[in-house]
């Protein structure tokens, strides 16, 4: 079974600044997709950024991108200048691409933004 | 039209009550989801629904029935709830087997038993 872990529950970042956010995964597979998914205090939880497992390439959404390194199965998200709308649940999450539907999260990170 | 919408955002129900939650999403998705969530915790996987079909059932009690109308629709059928069972119930749906796997999320309907 695949499984997803975030180590931080919590981080801080200053306004303008730059964070962070850990996610490493356990799979057999070798082709499936990631995903960092943000969920505010508004409760919908809105994509972030997306990366193929065969892509080499860190994917990269603006001020958001990944450092993607397959065979540490690590997934880590990048947040550049930090600003307070940042402020969220950020979960990291697996899903295997074939026939099946199953999306696996992680346990989260809450991202603090000081002004 | 990019969104899935929820309705209500939110509810109160007692114990002894049939209520239902509803998804609507106009993508033209083949497969939606039904997720639970408590305070603090990631999205718990209860239904998937591929193309109106119930593809998995994650051994959710039987006292939430899932039904899908039609491609655009799915509904959560709530009886005889617990207090335990208060969560946020998040709503998704997804365009089909051969895509990047996104999941498009509604804002959830929040739901507390008394």
């Amino acid at each position: 079974a695949q499984t997803v872990t975030q180590s931080q529950p919590e981080m801080s970042v200053q306004e303008a600044e730059t964070v962070t956010l850990s996610c490493t995964y356990d799979t057999s597979e070798s082709d499936y997709y990631l995903f960092w998914y943000k969920q505010p205090p508004s409760r919908q939880m809105i994509l972030v950024i997306r990366q193929e497992a065969y892509k080499q390439q860190n994917a990269t959404e603006n001020r958001f991108s990944v450092n993607f390194q397959k065979a540490a199965k690590s997934f880590s998200l990048k947040i550049s200048d930090s600003q307070l709308g940042d402020a969220a649940m950020y979960f990291c999450a697996y899903r295997l691409n074939n026939a099946g539907n199953m999306l696996t999260f992680g346990g989260g990170t809450r991202l603090m933004v000081k002004p | 039209d990019t969104e899935v919408t929820q309705t209500p955002k939110h509810l109160v129900m007692g114990m002894t009550n049939k209520k239902s939650l509803k998804c609507e999403q106009h993508m033209g998705h083949r497969a939606m989801y039904w997720y639970k969530q408590k305070a603090k915790k990631p999205p718990e996987l209860m239904f998937v629904y591929s193309y109106e079909k119930l593809s998995i059932n994650e051994s959710v009690p039987s006292r939430f029935s899932p039904e899908c109308p039609n491609s655009s629709l799915l509904n959560l059928h709530l009886h005889a709830l617990q207090p335990e069972d208060s969560a946020l119930y998040l709503c998704a749906s997804r365009l089909g087997q051969a895509n990047t796997g996104e999941l498009f999320f509604g804002e959830g309907s929040r739901l507390t038993v008394l």
